[in-house]
């Protein structure tokens, strides 16, 4: 079956860290672009950062530039997002998503919760 | 690049036709996707280049547009299109989507 499922969630401190990761089946990850798209709650969508087939090319957004890093294995079909100095405004369900700019697979999305 | 659905909540009865629109603040030639999200899912892709149907995605849902002013068509809406409708550029960097339209059944 093809899909991916994302773990690592969880309440954190202002200013502390997590690692997001994404398990990728179903499909030949080692061909395609990833994404993370990040939704606050009752909000809309926010793409946050993606990353090339060989994980030689990799962008984010201004807002997380310096404190997130997206990164891959192509052995394990694994997709990270590590998240550092955590803000209250990076609470949200982040969404792993097949795709460089257009994303035709989503996961199931992990909660992440900034407070103290 | 800003872009801006409307309206922010439809209501529209089965077997009717909704109507979503999507403005972006310059020009995205017709690098543009609707995405479709049920409540407590994640989002799925409808369309993509402003008009394509992505894979296994039902016919009755069209999309028109190019420039800065696009339109998402439900032709005869279905109970179970009861969701919210995003709208994404993929012109510039940063990818940036729309804030959504609700789509009630009447």
């Amino acid at each position: 079956e093809v899909q991916l499922v994302e773990s690592g969630g969880g309440l954190v401190q202002p200013g502390g860290s997590l690692r997001l990761s994404c398990a990728v089946s179903g499909f030949t990850f080692r061909q395609f672009w990833m994404s993370w798209v990040r939704q606050a709650p009752g909000k809309g969508l926010e793409w946050v950062a993606n990353i090339n087939q060989d994980g030689s090319e990799k962008y984010y957004v201004d807002s997380v530039k310096g404190r997130f890093t997206i990164s891959r294995d192509s052995a394990k079909n694994s997709l990270d997002l590590h998240v550092n100095r955590l803000r209250a405004e990076d609470t949200a369900v982040y969404y792993c998503a097949r795709g460089n700019y257009v994303f035709d697979l989503w996961g199931r999305g992990a909660l992440v919760a900034v407070s103290s | 690049i800003m872009m801006t659905q409307s309206p922010a909540t439809l209501s529209v009865s089965p077997g009717e036709r909704a109507t979503l629109s999507c403005r972006a603040s310059q020009s995205v030639s017709t690098n543009l996707a609707w995405y479709q999200q049920k409540p407590g899912q994640a989002p799925r892709l409808l369309i993509y280049g402003a008009a394509t149907r992505a894979t296994g995605i039902p016919a009755r849902f069209s999309g028109s547009g190019s420039g800065t002013d696009f339109t998402l068509t439900i032709s005869s809406l279905q109970s179970e299109d009861l969701a919210v409708y995003y709208c994404q550029q993929y012109n510039n960097w940063p990818y940036t989507f729309g804030q959504g339209t609700k789509l009630a059944i009447k």
